[in-house]
């Protein structure tokens, strides 16, 4: 079976481009979950889908970020304008549900820099 | 978010050894994970346990739920030079919250 699949795998931009990233999760899981990885902030959360909807979007640092989810088997996180301090490997992990028994399953990444 | 502590930092372990690596926290956790990640992936679950004071092998690999339910350690036995990675513990309600992770590299 096919993991959560994440492109790109690298991303380099310029400041103030537009970037999106794709995420296709395990085929029949209902949750879905992006999260960032810094040195500075190690992993955390950004924003979490249940069943397409999105429920927690707390962690998403300001307005240029946004993701969507508009099937169960994709979704895209968008950050626009981009800025250098938005350079991280951005992770998608899916799961069955979403409660505390459902292992979460994570992509490789997307790392992305921002010159 | 939770506050996880964890610890050490890093390592640096000869081929054959036992490691250990502790989580600890202010609050109180219904489930404590353990998550591997290597160089250019995400990361994978390892162990995961959900009662205070479970413990939990897979394989080489045991891990502990603090009675406190503030705590955790996960043990490698008998350490190979695949082990090396970085090892997070991880909290969950319907979220992961992550330690800021155990970086383990081996001397062959």
């Amino acid at each position: 079976d096919a993991g959560v699949i994440q492109s790109p795998r690298h991303e380099v931009t310029e400041m103030g481009q537009e970037v999106t990233l794709r995420c296709k999760p395990i085929s029949g899981h209902n949750s879905l979950f992006w999260y960032r990885q810094t040195m500075m902030r190690g992993l955390e959360l950004l924003i979490y889908f249940n069943n397409n909807v999105p429920i927690d979007d707390s962690g998403m640092p300001e307005d240029r970020f946004s993701a969507k989810m508009p099937n169960a088997s994709f979704s895209t996180l968008k950050i626009q304008p981009s800025e250098p301090r938005d350079s991280a490997v951005y992770f998608c992990a899916s799961s069955l549900g979403a409660g505390p028994a459902d292992t979460q399953y994570f992509g490789p990444g997307t790392r992305l820099t921002v010159l | 978010g939770q506050q996880l502590n964890q610890s050490p930092q890093s390592m640096f372990i000869q081929e054959g050894e036992d490691v250990s690596m502790n989580c600890t926290s202010s609050s109180i956790f219904n489930t404590w994970l353990w998550y591997k990640q290597d160089p250019g992936e995400g990361p994978v679950l390892l162990i995961a346990l959900y009662k205070a004071g479970e413990l939990t092998s897979n394989g080489r690999l045991t891990a502990q739920f603090g009675i406190t339910r503030k705590d955790s350690f996960l043990n490698i036995s008998a350490s190979i030079p695949s082990d090396v990675g970085i090892y997070f513990c991880a909290s969950r309600d319907y979220k992961l919250s992550f330690g800021a992770g155990t970086t383990v590299t081996v001397r062959a």
